[in-house]
């Protein structure tokens, strides 16, 4: 596509509930990154792929959170039980290579509730 | 020390004049510098890329790299109140993520 497109927009959800949250990226961008802002905060790196290189999980803040990414394309981000904590807009972004300037999608803002 | 610093502001600045936006990082390996722009509520927005010692100029935006004292620094000629926004900069972290600062909130007055 001509951009990275996430979805939902917006997800609310009960405390305690999964959410899946989606990012389809650039097409022939082989990087995809996952991070979260908080209200006023800087941008929080959370997980990496690229290629069909074993992902860098390193900035996921707890075994709650997972991600996948299919075929070297879509990627699904994973919160279980979720807390208010976890309440942020989360952003996706894809780039042509390591090191490469990202685009990012619209972001989709959690509420946990 | 955090490994991208940026003066939060807000930096206000009357419209027309020149708005100068700075950023040290600590990283001496880093070696490709971007400049994005975050409208409130919205996600970022790549305007600049530097990746050698100097000036890069885009329209109203050059973008300054010095690594020798590793700075990057980003200057709007001709500031426009669309113009106001936070500017992040985000530094190469060897070999293949970005690092972000918090980012610099400007305010442009006309």
């Amino acid at each position: 596509g001509a951009g990275v497109s996430q979805s939902p927009s917006n997800k609310v959800t009960e405390k305690g509930k999964d959410v899946e949250l989606r990012c389809d990226p650039i097409s022939g961008h082989t990087a995809l990154y996952w991070y979260r802002q908080s209200l006023g905060q800087g941008l929080e790196f959370l997980i990496y792929f690229q290629g069909n290189s074993a992902p860098d999980k390193s900035g996921l803040p707890s075994d709650r959170f997972s991600a996948e990414r299919t075929g070297g394309s879509v990627s699904t981000l994973t919160i279980q039980r979720t807390q208010q904590e976890d309440s942020a807009v989360y952003l996706c972004a894809s780039s042509l290579g390591p090191g490469e300037g990202y685009t990012f999608g619209s972001g989709t803002r959690l509420t946990v509730v | 020390q955090k490994e991208v610093e940026q003066n939060s502001g807000p930096l206000s600045v009357p419209e027309g004049a020149i708005a100068s936006l700075n950023c040290t990082y600590s990283d001496r390996g880093s070696q490709s510098f971007f400049w994005y722009r975050q409208y409130s509520g919205k996600s970022p927005e790549l305007i600049m890329s530097i990746y050698s010692n100097g000036d890069k100029e885009d329209g109203r935006f050059t973008a300054q790299l010095n690594k020798a004292s590793q700075y990057v620094s980003l200057l709007i000629r001709d500031s426009q109140p669309s113009d106001s926004a936070t500017y992040l900069c985000a530094v190469s972290r060897p070999p293949d993520k970005l690092v972000f600062g918090a980012g610099t909130i400007l305010r442009v007055k006309s």
